[in-house]
């Protein structure tokens, strides 16, 4: 069974504190894993999918990374409007489900 | 372009009543997903349907039914409700070619319909 944990569960930070979230994941195969922002009252937007170990991808001050075992947003110098929970995704390779398993998410809060 | 739409937006039932609620995915986009989400349990799959056809199905009871038209649109419903069916129910639109099951399932989710259960 495809599993995903999210870590930590909620992180407060100062505008500019730079910090990570990780995502952990056990799948038989991996297929994507893909990084969502869920703001209050909206569902979850795409944010980034990414495919094998070592890939890295970057939006603004969002920068995702992925090894075999586990994922890691890095939030650089964030803003007040990167307040939002980020959730975590993966969808199994070949013979596994089509369907992605979330994580329960990192609920982040930037003060300024 | 327009995104995924769901309605109603909020609305509030109470324990034994059904609930029916609506999604029109992203143009071109025939795969549906229907998704619950509660504090407790974070974002749990319920079904998922392409071309009219239920492709998957998550672990939930019967009470949970779906379907979809030939326009693609959905409709998601729940019966004989119970407090614990209070959640935000996510639906999300992806562009899955020829049904199957290669390439990354990139959702396009609506805003949700926000159930509360008397």
């Amino acid at each position: 069974e495809d599993q995903v944990t999210q870590s930590p569960e909620a992180l407060r930070l100062q505008e500019g504190e730079s910090s990570s979230l990780n995502c952990s994941y056990t799948v038989s195969g991996l297929r994507g894993l893909f990084w969502y922002r869920q703001d209050p009252g909206k569902g979850p937007e795409f944010l980034f999918t990414l495919y094998s170990a070592g890939e890295e991808k970057e939006k603004e001050r969002l920068k995702a990374t992925l090894t075999k075992k586990e994922s890691f947003l890095h939030i650089t110098a964030p803003k007040p409007e990167d307040s939002a929970t980020y959730l975590c995704a993966v969808q199994a390779g070949p013979g596994g489900s089509y369907i992605p398993t979330f994580g329960r998410g990192t609920s982040l809060i930037v003060h300024p | 372009k327009a995104g995924v739409t769901q309605t109603p937006r909020y609305l509030i039932k109470t324990r034994g009543q059904q609930v029916t609620l609506s999604c029109s995915p992203i143009s071109g986009h025939r795969s549906v997903s229907w998704y619950q989400q509660t504090p407790g349990q974070g974002l749990q799959f319920l079904f998922e349907y392409f071309s009219e056809t239920q492709r998957n199905k998550g672990n939930f009871p019967g009470r949970f039914s779906g379907r979809q038209f030939s326009n693609s649109r959905s409709e998601m419903n729940v019966s004989t409700l119970e407090l614990g069916d209070s959640a935000l129910y996510l639906c999300a639109s992806s562009l899955r070619r020829g049904g199957g099951s290669s390439g990354a399932n990139v959702l396009t989710f609506g805003a949700g319909s926000r159930l509360t259960v008397l």
